[in-house]
Parts: structure tokens; sequence; C-alpha cells
């Protein structure tokens, strides 16, 4: 158990509709990275928050949108859902302590379907 | 920039024999590399990470990689494989100074035979 919580765990919705995944980082982690696992495009890096405010952005859409709150958790909201946003999305949390690389630490995953 | 490849998308060992998993990256800046495992329906799990001390990196599960600069490469080795360590690999560079905002390689899918 990597003590990062990822709800749901699976999500099924319609195309057109918008979602809201959830993270809880490791207790004291004050980084939370969110990522895409699909099957064409495997594993990529979307957004990382760092104690509240963005810190650095990668292949996110305009649809997608994130954000930490006071507590550390992040959420991931998913909008105007297209089939093919159908994937896995990761959670990680860092301590990222005194500027230095840490590994991150990943919850379970949230598988999201587009129907 | 940054950017990496994992050499085989599929390996295919017997239990008993040595694993080796080829990983070559590239960074415009001194990287830090991982090796992440996943197991089927699970979530990533680190097996070990090189951030600048020795160029030889001990893991969970016998897990080991070398790190050499002269060749970009970070191969993940094991001397004998078990048939618990079937599953999909990442390499990941990330910059040293953030984690999070890491590159994936593809993935290598290991099986092991009995």
């Amino acid at each position: 158990d990597s003590g990062v919580t990822q709800t749901p765990k699976h999500l099924i919705t319609a195309t057109g509709q918008r979602v809201t995944l959830r993270c809880s980082p490791r207790s004291g982690d004050l980084s939370v990275y969110w990522y895409q696992q699909s099957l064409d495009q495997g594993l990529q890096f979307l957004i990382q928050y760092y104690n509240g405010e963005e810190r650095a952005k990668g292949n996110i859409l305009e649809r997608f949108s994130a954000q930490q709150f006071p507590d550390l958790h992040s959420e991931l909201n998913l909008s105007s859902l297209e089939l093919g946003d159908s994937a896995l999305y990761f959670c990680a949390s860092s301590p990222q302590v005194g500027g230095l690389s840490t590994e991150a630490f990943f919850g379970q995953g949230t598988r999201l379907t587009v129907v | 920039a940054q950017s990496v490849t994992q050499l085989d998308s599929h390996v295919s060992v017997s239990e008993g024999t040595p694993v080796l998993l080829r990983c070559n990256y590239s960074s415009s800046y001194s990287p830090s590399l991982f090796w992440y495992v996943q197991h089927p329906n699970k979530g990533l799990q680190l097996l070990l990470k090189y951030t600048s001390a020795a160029t030889l990196v001990k893991g969970i599960n016998g897990f080991e990689a070398e790190f050499k600069k002269s060749e970009t490469s970070f191969h993940l080795t094991k001397p004998s494989a078990h048939m618990s360590d079937a599953a999909e690999y990442f390499c990941v560079v990330s910059e040293r100074t953030n984690a999070g905002k890491s590159t994936f390689g593809d993935g290598t899918t290991l099986t092991v035979k009995p």
C-alpha cells in the first residue's frame, strides 16, 4: 500500500459528461501529480500541484483541469468527455523535500470508461 | 527536454534465469532515473532509483540497475527470475528537482515461464 488513495476505482460515464477524480496523497506529501495511462499513449504526465499551487504542466487537454485543496487532496476534473478519454488515471504524491527529487508514490488508479 | 526508450516491448524468460530489461534515456541535464513495476490491475511500485549517488543501484526483490552515463543507459537486471516477477516494467526519467515531471518509457512486459 503506497499510502495514496484514489476514488473512485472505476467510473463509467457517457460521452459529453463531466467527472471528478479524487486523490488523497500520502500523509505529509506536498506534491500531487496526475497521470493518464492509455493503450495508445502509454503513461503521460498531466499536471502537478505543490502545496496548492500548479507547479508543472504536461500533456493536459483544455477540457481537463485540476486543483489541490488546503488539506492537500487533489481533484482532476474531466469535462466534455470523449471515447478517447477512456484510460487509467493515476495520482502520485511526493514529499519534494528541499527541492531534491524523490520518487513519486502512486495510487491504484481510477479506471475511466467513456461509452 | 528528456526522453526514454525501452528497447524491448516484451521479454520472456524461464524461471530461474537472468532478467535484462533495457532502457536508454536522453536528458539535457543530470537526470534522476527510476524503474517502476506494475502488476495487473495495480498501481505502480518503485523498484529502484538513481539520483547521482552510486551508479549501481540495488532495489527491491533482487533487482538492480546500473547508470552508465557514457551509454545513456539504465538497464534493469535480476540474476534469477521468479514467477511473481511477471509484470510490466517502466523506466522513468525525471528532472533532479522535480520527481513528478517525469517521462515514462512505453513499458516492457516481462513474462516468466515455468
